[in-house]
C-alpha cells in the first residue's frame, strides 16, 4: 500500500530557483528517505533523516521532518537544469520491515 | 565500482513463458528488494530478502518468485507473466535492511503481450 503523498505532483521552474516539494504519510516512522530519479533510470539515494531529527543538509538539499504533521520537505536551492528529475519520498514506519514510496514530484527546471 | 546490476535492460515476452530478470550486488549487502514501477503507482515492493535463504513477501507478490541462495544474487522469476505484470522493475539493496540508504539497479523495463 502506497503510504507517502507527494505535493505537489509536478513543479516547474526557472534556473537559479528554489524547489520545494513536500511529503506526507500516515503513521508513525522511524526514518524517512528522499530520492532522485532520472527518467526510466534507477533511484539515486539523497538524504536519509531519523524521526528524531528535524532537518538535515547534503550541498544545496535540505530535508526538514515534522512528525507531529506527519510530513516531510525537500528544498533544493539555486537549482540547475540537471536537478530535472523526479523526486520520491520513502518513510519506514515503526515496527515494519517494509519502505513504502510516495507517488513522487516531477520537478522540471528550465535553463 | 560498487554497484547492483540488472538484466536485462528491456524484455519483451509473451503471455506464459517464464522468464527470470537478474539482480547482482557487488557490496556484500545484506538486504536486497525487488519493486515494480508503474505510472500513477509509485514503486511497490515485491518481494525482499534479508539475508541468504530468507525471503519475504513485500506488497505485490502475486505472480512473482525469488531465491537468495547466494549473498550477492537475488533473481526475479515469473513463471508464467501476464499483461498486467508490464512495468519497471528495480532491484536495490543495503547493508543491512530497509531503514537505510538503498542502492538501486538501473532498472528492467518488461513488456509481457
Amino acid at each position: 500500500s502506497q503510504q507517502g503523498e507527494e505535493d505537489p505532483q509536478a513543479l516547474s521552474i526557472q534556473e537559479g530557483e528554489n524547489a520545494t516539494m513536500n511529503c506526507s504519510y500516515k503513521t508513525s516512522i522511524n526514518n524517512l528517505q528522499w530520492y532522485r530519479q532520472n527518467s526510466g533510470r534507477g533511484l539515486v539515494h539523497l538524504i536519509l533523516i531519523r524521526s528524531n531529527e528535524r532537518e538535515k543538509h547534503s550541498g544545496r538539499l535540505r530535508v526538514t521532518l515534522d512528525t507531529s504533521k506527519k510530513s516531510s520537505s525537500l528544498l533544493i536551492t539555486a537549482s540547475r537544469a540537471a536537478d530535472t528529475a523526479s523526486y520520491f519520498c520513502a518513510n519506514l514506519a515503526k515496527g515494519s520491515n517494509m519502505l513504502t514510496f510516495g507517488g513522487g514530484t516531477r520537478l522540471m527546471v528550465k535553463p | 565500482e560498487a554497484q547492483v546490476t540488472q538484466n536485462p535492460r528491456y524484455l519483451i515476452t509473451v503471455t506464459g513463458k517464464k522468464l527470470t530478470v537478474t539482480c547482482s550486488q557487488n557490496m556484500n549487502h545484506e538486504y536486497m528488494s525487488w519493486y515494480r514501477q508503474d505510472p500513477g503507482l509509485g514503486l511497490r515492493q515485491i518481494y525482499y530478502s534479508m539475508n541468504v535463504e530468507v525471503t519475504d513477501k513485500g506488497d505485490v507478490p502475486e505472480g512473482y518468485k525469488v531465491s537468495r541462495k547466494e549473498k550477492r544474487n537475488f533473481p526475479l522469476i515469473l513463471e508464467s507473466p501476464s499483461p498486467n505484470q508490464t512495468s519497471l522493475y528495480f532491484c536495490a539493496s543495503s547493508l543491512r535492511g530497509q531503514g537505510e540508504k538503498l542502492f538501486f539497479g538501473s532498472g528492467t523495463q518488461l513488456s509481457v503481450l
